[in-house]
């Protein structure tokens, strides 16, 4: 069982550099989600996708973009990369159902350092 | 909007000592509540869940009671490990979002 799996584990970027985050989940999931993770700040909800087709933002959608053109995956792109988002990042997956007590799966994590 | 609170740390125990993390949060409506823990260098993994008020829920020696009339959802064991030094997180779900507190690292010596 694979779960959730994201890709790079590590990154090194200049400032204005792009890149990709790769996602992928094997569990027939409906919702996934991005989150960074700074300290003293817990995780913070970047984009979240409901199905394919559909995403919404979170709490700090700014700089990044998202797609689902697949139930698998769920890529993250840093459009023009700044030191602010230094952090390590991670993608997550449930079934989704509106206010549920359903489970939240996550990949390893990607530590993204922007010089 | 919806939002989580908990304890800051670091918490420094002894092996076989009880633990609180405490957790309070600000909900409409009627969220699930839920404990996740991270282990050095992965990544947050279920602890334990409660869906409804006065839900216990527990998982390896851990449990938390969801208290809607404190709106808490506190974190206990009886007797702690070291191999239950992590960082625990409390969260809650309410609609689409699942909504993360800021962690509390817990160092257990032997």
């Amino acid at each position: 069982n694979a779960g959730v799996t994201q890709t790079p584990k590590f990154q090194v970027l200049k400032t204005g550099q792009s890149m990709t985050l790769q996602c992928a989940q094997d569990m027939n999931h409906e919702y996934m989600s991005w989150y960074r993770q700074d300290p003293g700040m817990g995780l913070r909800l970047i984009h979240y996708s409901v199905g394919a087709g559909i995403t919404d933002q979170g709490e700090v959608p700014n700089g990044y973009n998202v797609s689902r053109s697949t139930t698998e995956d769920f890529p993250l792109r840093l459009l023009s990369a700044a030191p602010s988002q230094t952090s390590v990042y991670f993608c997550a997956s449930s079934y989704a159902r509106e206010s549920s007590g359903n489970t939240i799966y996550f990949g390893e994590g990607s530590w993204l350092t922007v010089v | 909007g919806n939002s989580v609170t908990q304890m800051e740390g670091p918490v420094t125990l002894s092996e076989e000592a009880f633990l609180t993390i405490n957790c309070t949060y600000t909900a409409t409506g009627y969220p699930s509540l839920f404990w996740y823990v991270q282990y050095p260098g992965e990544g947050l993994q279920l602890l334990l869940k409660a869906t409804k008020a006065d839900d216990k829920g527990s998982n390896k020696g851990f449990e938390a009671t969801y208290r809607k009339e404190t709106t808490s959802f506190h974190l206990e064991k009886g007797s702690v490990q070291v191999s239950d030094s992590a960082v625990y997180f409390c969260a809650l779900t309410g609609g689409f979002k699942t909504i993360f507190g800021a962690g509390t690292r817990l160092f257990v010596k032997a």
